[in-house]
């Protein structure tokens, strides 16, 4: 079974610090896409950064970036000079990629992220 | 640029009725997938449509259909509704599911079931 695990339900950071988010996943598929998703009170799910599987390099969206461990199948998130407009539920996911066409995305439970002033 | 649009925000049913939910996806996206959001919990997977056809499928009962139409627009319907049908519906479009293109949600639906 392919599964995702968050294990911090919640936590919190102080404006303009560091905080990491952290995720584990399982699947026996080498092509794969892994995502975070923030879900804010809106509950618009929008996309925070993406990570193709076959790819070394760690991606990085301005403050976001991930440190990809293929081996352990870890995905963290940190989120640097964080700021209030980042308190949301964050998401992690992944999807596979096999016989030429997408599978569906598989979520965590999520990580309720608050900023405070 | 539209993103995903959903419709309605909100809908309140009882027990046994059926309710239909729309979707727009993405301008130029063909391929469109259903997901449930119970309170306090990732999304699951409902299923997938691609060129009207009904692609994946997760694991829900035949209560759920869907349909996408020639615009690529789509709908999910629930018959026999329960109350553990209450829940956010969120949709999710991406350019083409032969495509490793990321999905991309809308607003989603909350509907309650009383």
């Amino acid at each position: 079974a392919q599964t995702v695990t968050q294990s911090q339900p919640e936590m919190s950071v102080q404006e303009a610090e560091t905080v990491t988010l952290s995720c584990t996943y399982d699947t026996s598929e080498n092509n794969y896409y892994l995502f975070w998703y923030k879900q804010p009170p809106s509950r618009q799910m929008i996309l925070v950064i993406r990570q193709e599987a076959y790819k070394q390099q760690n991606a990085t969206e301005n403050r976001f970036s991930v440190n990809f461990q293929k081996a352990a199948k870890s995905f963290s998130l940190k989120i640097s000079d964080s700021q209030l407009g980042d308190t949301a539920m964050y998401f992690c996911a992944f999807m596979t990629y096999y016989g030429g066409s997408q599978g569906n995305l598989i979520f965590g439970k999520g990580t309720k992220l608050s900023v405070k002033p | 640029d539209a993103g995903v649009t959903q419709s309605p925000t909100h809908l309140i049913k009882t027990r046994g009725q059926q309710v239909t939910l729309r979707c727009s996806p993405k301008s130029g996206h063909d391929t469109v997938s259903w997901y449930q959001q119970a309170l306090g919990q990732g999304p699951q997977f409902i299923f997938q449509y691609y060129e009207e056809e009904e692609r994946q499928r997760g694991n829900f009962p035949d209560r759920f259909s869907g349909h996408q139409f020639p615009n690529y627009s789509s709908e999910l319907n629930v018959n026999a509704l329960l109350l553990g049908d209450s829940a956010l519906y969120l949709c999710a479009s991406s350019l083409s599911v032969l495509s490793t293109d990321t999905q991309y949600f809308g607003p989603g639906t909350r509907l309650t079931v009383l």
